[in-house]
């Protein structure tokens, strides 16, 4: 059973940048895509982005220019990076497998952004 | 992009109502739809895939149907556990899209 943990500071100040880390358990990473999804307190779903294990990458078009993801596969993980943070950018953000659809989830990780 | 915008945002029904909802792609995805079921405080979990195939352990109560442009999820006897927010996805192109979400609350 694949297993996915996000971890990460809970708070990020107003332009730096917020990064996470997804860890992956129960399976390779090379085996598929890996994407990040956000969701802002009380609000629908957003997909940031995905990657493969290969490296390469695909972007939500509204956030591509301050959007990186990058994969360790001898550490079965991927990252995050977000700059330039607004407080619209506070959300709970959950890494998932990404079969084209999103078969396995992180319990998601609350990132506030705020001074 | 594909944007995906549901219908209802939000539905009161009884414990035994039958509960459609309704998710419509601004251009054509064949049948590249996924639905999930979000409960508050949890990960969205994937209930549909490819418009009509039903993950592994969903309850037989939900189906879905649709193709091109317009979908439907269905409930067929809602149960205690089925209150929660249900989200559509399309995974046509390169991107993702959900849908807004719709909240199926107790009436």
């Amino acid at each position: 059973q694949v297993q996915l943990q996000e971890s990460g500071p809970g708070l990020v100040k107003p332009s730096e940048t917020l990064s996470l880390t997804c860890t992956v358990s129960g399976g390779s990473i090379s085996s598929s895509y890996w994407s990040w999804i956000r969701q802002p307190p009380g609000k629908g779903l957003e997909w940031i982005g995905y990657i493969h294990y290969s490296g390469s990458t695909n972007y939500n078009p509204s956030l591509k220019s301050r959007v990186s993801i990058s994969v360790d596969t001898s550490k079965n993980q991927f990252s995050l990076k977000l700059s330039s943070v607004t407080a619209a950018d506070t959300a709970l953000y959950y890494c998932a497998r990404n079969t084209n659809y999103f078969d396995y989830w992180g319990h998601g990780t609350l990132v506030t952004v705020s001074s | 992009d594909i944007q995906m915008t549901q219908s209802p945002s939000t539905l009161s029904a009884s414990v035994g109502d039958r509960v459609t909802i309704t998710c419509r792609a601004s251009q054509t995805i064949s049948s590249w739809l996924a639905w999930y079921q979000q409960k508050p405080g949890k990960a969205p979990k994937l209930l549909i895939y490819k418009a009509s195939i039903l993950e592994s352990g969903v309850p037989s109560r939900f189906s879905g149907s649709g193709s091109g442009t317009e979908f439907t999820l269905t409930i067929s006897s809602l149960q205690p556990d089925d209150f929660a927010t249900y989200y559509c996805q399309q995974y046509d192109d390169y991107s993702r899209t959900f849908g807004q979400g719709t909240k199926v609350e107790i009436k």
